[in-house]
């Protein structure tokens, strides 16, 4: 299946600094990426649509500001965390469309704010 | 945001044994994934099904679109210490749609 590379795998910052997430399709290019956020024993909830060379979708309740997402080339998208603080600590996930219409996901990314 | 009724929402089976899990919806899908995720990792895609009434196979997997289009169904069969983990079933309306995913189920597998 398709590769879809996330980074970096868990992140520990102070409240207040902001964190960069990158997701990278290795072997395919993706017009579309999703950003997902999951709680401990709970299921996926899809924060973004990631939209090369436009503006990013998001989910209502998800504050644009807040998560900001560059999808500047088609095998890259990036997610900053702004001015994190501990209730911004989750699971991060991306994922990509192939070009057979299933989804791939990264490996996620974990980010704990003191 | 919207998500899909999965069950069960978790469950212990004895090694060897075979295991039924489903998801339905009150939308209908053009495409439903099904997928595996380990604590710490991402989610693993196991099986794509995009046609009503689809049953696919991947190894001891085995999935099923329902006819309906708003439901599917994941067996696997003589289950193995290694399956152990969270299965989620997603929806999809089209190609480059957004996806849903199923509020998951815990497999447990007692060797």
């Amino acid at each position: 299946g398709a590769v879809v590379s996330q980074h970096p795998s868990w992140v520990i910052c102070k409240s207040g600094t902001s964190v960069k997430i990158e997701c990278r399709s290795l072997d395919f290019q993706a017009t579309t990426m999703f950003w997902y956020r999951q709680f401990p024993k709970q299921s996926l909830m899809l924060m973004a649509t990631s939209n090369e060379g436009s503006k990013a979708t998001y989910e209502q309740g998800v504050e644009k500001d807040k998560f900001l997402i560059n999808h500047a080339s088609l095998t890259l998208s990036t997610l900053t965390v702004t001015s994190a603080h501990p209730e911004d600590s989750s699971f991060y996930i991306c994922s990509a469309t192939g070009t057979d219409e299933k989804l791939f996901f990264g490996s996620g990314t974990q980010l704990s704010v003191l | 945001g919207q998500q899909l009724n999965q069950s069960p929402q978790s469950m212990f089976i004895q090694e060897g044994e075979d295991v039924s899990m489903n998801c339905t919806s009150s939308s209908i899908f053009n495409t439903w994934l099904w997928y595996k995720q380990d604590p710490g990792e991402g989610p693993v895609l196991l099986i794509a099904l995009y046609k009503a009434g689809e049953l696919t196979s991947n190894g001891r997997l085995t999935a099923q679109f329902g006819i309906t289009r708003k439901d599917s169904f994941l067996n696997i069969s003589a289950s193995i210490p290694s399956d152990v983990g969270i299965y989620f079933c997603a929806g999809r309306t089209g190609g480059y749609q957004k996806v849903t995913f199923g509020t998951g189920t815990k497999l447990q597998v007692i060797p």
